[in-house]
Parts: C-alpha cells; sequence; structure tokens
C-alpha cells in the first residue's frame, strides 16, 4: 500500500513565476491538507481539502490556491512566487482525524 | 491563535544518554497533542495523547501529559546515533478545526 506520494522532489523557480504541486493521498484517504516548513520551522497549516472544496485555510495570502480531484490527489498552486516562499512544502492526507504526510517538495526561490 | 512551544531548539547528547523534550501549548479548543520524527522530509507519527496522565511507550520512548500544566515531555531512553532527528509536536483542536498547530521542533543529535 502506497503511502502519501509528492511531485516533484525538489523544484527551483525565479521570483514572479508560478508553481504547481502535486500530492497522491494515501489509499482510502478522502482528505488533503497542505502545509509550509521553512528552514529551522515547524509546518505551517497553508489550507486543507475535502470533497473537491476547500474545507479550511490558514493565514497564507490568495496567491496560495488548490484543487482537490475527485480521486482525491491535490494540487497546490503558488502564484507570483516570493523568494520568501522557498520552503519544504509537506502534503498530509487523511480519513477522519490522524494525518500521514508524504515526504515533501523543496521549492527553492531564487 | 494557539501557540505550540518546544525546548530546547537543539540538543547534542551521546549514545546511551537519557533525553527529556518538552512541548507547552495553548488551551483554546485543545483536542489532542501529537508527536513526529522528521529526518529528512517526512514527519513520522510517533505518539498522539488526549489524556492527562497516562504514558503512551514504544520501545525507548515514552510521552505523557499534563493537561493541568498544558505541556507534554517526549522521553527517549539509551539513545542511539539513529534517534539523530528533528522531533516536533502538534497541538489538535475541536470545534471543527482541522489543521495540526506545530512547534517550531527540537533538533537532537546523538553522537556515538
Amino acid at each position: 500500500d502506497a503511502g502519501v506520494t509528492q511531485s516533484p522532489t525538489h523544484l527551483i523557480k525565479t521570483r514572479g513565476q508560478q508553481v504547481t504541486l502535486r500530492c497522491s493521498p494515501k489509499s482510502g484517504h478522502d482528505t488533503v491538507s497542505w502545509y509550509q516548513q521553512a528552514l529551522g520551522q515547524g509546518p505551517q497549516f497553508i489550507f486543507q481539502y475535502y470533497e473537491e472544496e476547500e474545507r479550511q485555510r490558514g493565514n497564507f495570502p490568495d496567491r496560495f490556491s488548490g484543487h482537490q480531484f475527485p480521486n482525491y490527489s491535490s494540487e497546490l498552486n503558488v502564484n507570483a512566487l516570493l523568494l520568501g516562499d522557498s520552503a519544504l512544502y509537506l502534503c498530509a492526507s487523511s480519513l477522519g482525524f490522524e494525518q500521514y504526510f508524504g515526504p515533501g517538495t523543496r521549492l527553492t526561490v531564487t | 491563535e494557539d501557540k505550540v512551544v518546544q525546548s530546547p531548539l537543539s540538543l547534542v547528547v551521546h549514545e546511551g544518554d537519557t533525553v527529556t523534550l518538552n512541548c507547552s501549548y495553548e488551551v483554546t479548543n485543545f483536542r489532542s497533542l501529537l508527536w513526529y520524527k522528521q529526518e529528512k522530509k517526512a514527519p513520522t507519527f510517533l505518539f498522539m495523547l488526549t489524556s492527562s496522565g497516562i504514558e503512551k511507550k514504544s520501545g525507548r520512548l515514552s510521552s505523557i501529559l499534563d493537561k493541568k500544566e498544558l505541556f507534554s515531555i517526549l522521553n527517549i531512553t539509551a539513545t542511539q546515533t539513529g534517534d539523530s532527528a528533528v522531533y516536533l509536536c502538534a497541538e489538535t483542536l475541536t470545534s471543527g478545526t482541522y489543521k495540526y498547530i506545530f512547534g517550531t521542533g527540537t533538533r537532537l543529535k546523538v553522537l556515538a
């Protein structure tokens, strides 16, 4: 049984560009949450998707948007990238309460 | 917004030592306290604590929650180099809030 998978593993972008990160949840899970983890910090909640809708959002600007597909996979989109968006982006899937984390995508903005 | 504070921020010990990691949290709508180990990328689940005073144990790791004083500790006995990692604690809330609120983490390095 595959766990949570994310792609790509690493990504380098330039300021002002747009990026899309992808997440496939653990089999049987219907909920996907996204977190941003800056270097030396704990993960910060971006938003959560359930039934293809954004169910809850953290304190992130509208440049951060997402989508959930009928197969429960999800995308995180970030527009107009800033240097401060450089971080590890973690996806977590759940069925109910406990969240299982993927390996993350390391985004570097130059 | 609720805040989770971990201490110490970093710790260097020798193999065989015992370590205690601390996590304090705020109480608004508290549901549970979770501990994760993060070695390279994905945080891996260690414990979930909801009841005060009940110790959870897994091998050399154990954790306990004090809901009166609003903190939790994670103990690791007979440390090994493989225990080197960042240890994160997270608070979860009730009232329809689904996010996990993480602390900054404690970076543990175990020397051979």
